[in-house]
Parts: C-alpha cells; sequence; structure tokens
C-alpha cells in the first residue's frame, strides 16, 4: 500500500522553465491537496480537488495551474518557474469519511 | 474558518509526558480536531483526530473540553524520536476544511 506517491523528489529549474509535479494517490480519496512549505513556516494550501475534474484555488494559487483528469491523481503545474517558488511540495490526499490528511513525501524544488 | 493558536515550541525530557494544547474559539459546530506530527524533511503524518471530551489511540490521547474551544494532545513518555512539529487543525472531518492553514505548528524537542 504505497498511500500519495510524489514525483519528481528533487528538481532544479532555471528561471522562465516549466514542470509538473505528479501526484499519485492508491486509497481511492476523493479530495486531494497541494502545498508548499518554506523553511521554518508551516504549509500553505497551494490549489485543492474535491473530485475528479473539479479544481479549485487555495491560499496562494497565483504562478500555478493543476489539473485532475482521474481520480487518483493530481497534477501541479509551473508555467513560467520564479526563484520565489523555491520551496518543498507536499501532495495529501483525503476522505470524505475522514481520518485526516495522508501526504507524500515531498518534491523539494528549487528554481535558479 | 477556525483559526488556532498553540505555543511555538515546547522542551521536554525522554520518558516524561507532553501536552501540546491548541486554542480554538471559532470552532463550528461540524468542526472536528485533527492533530499531526512533522519531521523535518518528511510529510506532515496523522496523529489523532476527535470531536469531544477524550480520544485515545496508540501514540497519543486527544482532550477536548465541553465548549471545544480548545484541545490538548498528550504524549505519553516520550522519546528523542518524538522531537517534530506538530500541528492542530480544526475543521471538516474528512478535509480539515478545504482551505486549512496549518500555522507554523509547535516545535517540540526531547531531550536525554
Amino acid at each position: 500500500n504505497a498511500g500519495v506517491t510524489q514525483t519528481p523528489k528533487f528538481r532544479v529549474l532555471k528561471t522562465g522553465q516549466s514542470m509538473t509535479l505528479l501526484c499519485a494517490q492508491d486509497m481511492n480519496h476523493e479530495y486531494m491537496y497541494w502545498y508548499r512549505q518554506d523553511p521554518g513556516m508551516g504549509l500553505r494550501l497551494i490549489h485543492y480537488s474535491v473530485g475528479e475534474g473539479t479544481t479549485a484555488k487555495g491560499e496562494v494559487p497565483d504562478g500555478y495551474n493543476v489539473s485532475r483528469l482521474k481520480k487518483q491523481n493530481f497534477l501541479l503545474g509551473l508555467e513560467s518557474a520564479a526563484p520565489s517558488q523555491t520551496s518543498v511540495y507536499f501532495c495529501a490526499s483525503s476522505s470524505r469519511q475522514g481520518g485526516g490528511y495522508t501526504f507524500g513525501s515531498g518534491t523539494r524544488l528549487t528554481v535558479v | 474558518l477556525a483559526k488556532t493558536t498553540q505555543p511555538i515550541s515546547m522542551d521536554s525530557y525522554e520518558g516524561q509526558e507532553v501536552n501540546i494544547t491548541c486554542s480554538h474559539n471559532n470552532i463550528a459546530t461540524n468542526d472536528y480536531i485533527t492533530w499531526y506530527q512533522q519531521f523535518p524533511s518528511q510529510g506532515p503524518r496523522f496523529i489523532i483526530q476527535g470531536y469531544k471530551t477524550k480520544v485515545t489511540n496508540e501514540v497519543a490521547s486527544l482532550f477536548i473540553p465541553a465548549d471545544r474551544k480548545s484541545s490538548t494532545l498528550s504524549l505519553p513518555r516520550v522519546s528523542l524520536s518524538d522531537t517534530a512539529v506538530y500541528y492542530c487543525l480544526v475543521g471538516d472531518r474528512g478535509t480539515g476544511g478545504f482551505k486549512t492553514i496549518f500555522g507554523a505548528g509547535t516545535r517540540l524537542f526531547v531531550k536525554a
């Protein structure tokens, strides 16, 4: 039982480049989320999804786009990376029935 | 959206019981209280969730008074490996609130 899997684990981008972070969950969870965490700070919600084909903005959505074409996958895209997007990105999922979030192990992104 | 307040940091020694209190004065009737643990370079991990009175599992207890305006996470006989950041969240049982703000959490340092 893998839970939530994030790929890649590490990435270095040049300013202006684009990339997609992939999140996959095998728990049949309805809800999925993308968070970013900067050094010494808590997690901030970027975007979330309440079901296949739906997405919504969180606290810090600017500069990011998401898609959820399949229930088990939630993609986070950076169209034109900026140094301010250097962070650790966490994906999470949860069930409508409770039990809290299950997080992935994170993607450490550096934009130079 | 219920806001939570926690101490920034706490120190303890191995073998002691640690109690971390979280204030959530604006908790709504349908809100649950959920606690997470985060180690460096890892995603947060669900510890315990409750609605009222007391909940206990294999790793912690959660005490919630009748007015539900606060909650206390109790870690029995902590060890060095319990050094981590602990987050208190309030919101829907399944999601913790779609715009949940994790905040900075409580940094627990366990000393030998």
